[in-house]
């Protein structure tokens, strides 16, 4: 257990769907992050949370909307995604200076 | 900018034997080293990191690994396996007094511990 936890731990979804992944700790770190791992690819970073500010968003689709209301909780919000969406949703949060990342144990994602 | 190169994708070996998964970097800057495991159906776990101090560095699960500047490389051992070993690692590197989001993950190495 690394302290930083993810709901739901699967989620089938339609393409018309709209859901939402959460991410939760209580760890007293400062930054959080969205991971997308697909199977046979390198970890992609997607969004990166500062003090609750966005700072890196790596090109990702407007379909993905991340939101972060405070220093604990970070969301993705998922609307109209495609088959290769499908993937393992990994949530990580990190103390101030070495960027050492605590990941949740991921949210798997398939989209029909 | 960086980037991390683990040099192989699968490590098979048998249990009880010694095992060594390579990471290579390149940085214009110093950097801080870390190796992640993900187990099956899990997220990504600490293994151990090297930040300064001793070049050798120990982590859990009887894992070890060796910063070497000069060939740029840090490199992760553990002298005798278990089956339980069996996952996917992860090097990676973050800069020094970095802002959040700078780290840099290789693709990953598959170690697979047969009986």
């Amino acid at each position: 257990e690394t302290g930083v936890t993810q709901t739901p731990r699967h989620l089938v979804m339609g393409m018309t769907n709209k859901k939402s992944l959460k991410c939760e700790q209580h760890l007293g770190h400062n930054a959080m992050y969205w991971y997308k791992q697909s199977a046979k690819k390198p970890l992609e970073l997607m969004f990166v949370y500062s003090l609750e500010e966005r700072v890196e968003n790596n090109s990702v689709p407007s379909r993905f909307s991340p939101e972060c209301p405070n220093s604990s909780h970070l969301f993705l919000h998922l609307h109209t995604l495609q088959p290769e969406d499908s993937a393992l949703y990994l949530c990580a949060s990190s103390p101030p200076g070495t960027d050492t990342q605590y990941f949740g144990p991921g949210t798997r994602l398939t989209v029909l | 900018a960086q980037s991390v190169t683990q040099l192989d994708s699968q490590v098979p070996v048998f249990e009880e034997a010694p095992v060594e998964l390579r990471c290579n970097y390149s940085s214009s800057v110093s950097v801080y080293l870390f190796w992640y495991v993900q187990y099956p159906n899990q997220g990504l776990q600490l293994l151990l990191k090297y930040l300064s101090g001793s070049t050798l560095v120990k982590g859990i699960n009887g894992f070890e690994a060796e910063f070497n500047k000069s060939q740029t490389s840090f490199h992760l051992r553990k002298p005798s396996v278990h089956i339980s070993d069996t996952a996917e690692y992860f090097c990676a590197v973050s800069p020094f007094n970095t802002n959040a989001g700078k780290s840099t993950f290789g693709d990953g190495t598959t170690l697979t511990v047969k009986p």
